[in-house]
């Protein structure tokens, strides 16, 4: 069982916005960044949101991160087939030396 | 652009030691803001982060395998390198390397990943 809980499964119509949440403790989520990572089917996880809210170059600025307290979202607006995958958020423990991540929210397009 | 690689022995025997390495091409592995690590990945089960290291040797493990693994770097080959000792059928996954970018503390190049079964 992940210290960082996220909903195991998550849905939604093409061009629907869903929200995945990530919840974490002080410890991890409520002092350090929270990135997302999208690993697409029988592919390695690709980053999607570093730091809170920030999208590396190249991520669609559908997808977006947002961060309160001990708990983290990831957002996607305009949904496409193609955003079908699981997303797994992911914290550092508050020494930067110990990562932490989600179990991983399994996202369908319907 | 930035490609890694992993390689090693696709099947290990139990409480044998799994070993594995990572070349990093497209970028030298001693560049900054940089350290390298591994990740794994039970089939059917979510991501573990394993350890991470800077090309100075500077490491740092999971501590629920820190008694279990090893990872080194060597900077003449741009390799960095995974040992994880007395394995089980737990240790089954796939096997990522990755370049953790200490700027934005995320993963942000991996590596295609590489199967490792434990078996007799």
């Amino acid at each position: 069982q992940s210290v960082l809980t996220q909903p195991p499964s998550a849905s939604g119509t093409p061009g629907q916005r869903v929200t995945i949440s990530c919840s974490g403790s002080s410890s991890n989520i409520g002092t350090t960044p929270v990135n997302w990572y999208q690993q697409l089917p029988g592919t390695a996880p690709k980053l999607l949101i570093y730091n809170n809210s920030q999208r590396p170059s190249g991520v669609p600025d559908r997808f977006s991160g947002s961060k309160s307290g001990t708990s983290a979202s990831l957002a996607i607006s305009g949904l496409q087939s193609e955003d079908e995958a699981n997303y797994y958020c992911a914290s550092w423990v508050d020494s930067l030396n110990d990562l932490l991540v989600g179990g991983g929210t399994k996202l369908t397009v319907l | 652009q930035l490609q890694l690689q992993e390689s090693g022995p696709g099947l290990v025997k139990p409480s044998e030691t799994l070993s594995l390495t990572c070349t990093v091409s497209g970028g030298s592995i001693t560049s900054s803001p940089y350290f390298w690590g591994w990740i794994r990945q039970p089939p059917g089960k979510g991501l573990e982060w394993i350890g991470s290291l800077s090309y100075s040797g500077n490491v740092h493990y999971s501590p629920s395998l820190k008694s279990q693994v090893t990872i080194s770097v060597d900077t003449s080959r741009n390799q960095f390198s995974l040992k994880m000792y007395s394995v089980t059928a737990a240790d089954t996954a796939v096997y990522y390397c990755a370049r953790r970018n200490t700027g934005w503390q995320a993963f942000d190049f991996w590596g295609q990943g590489t199967m490792v079964s434990v078996s007799s």
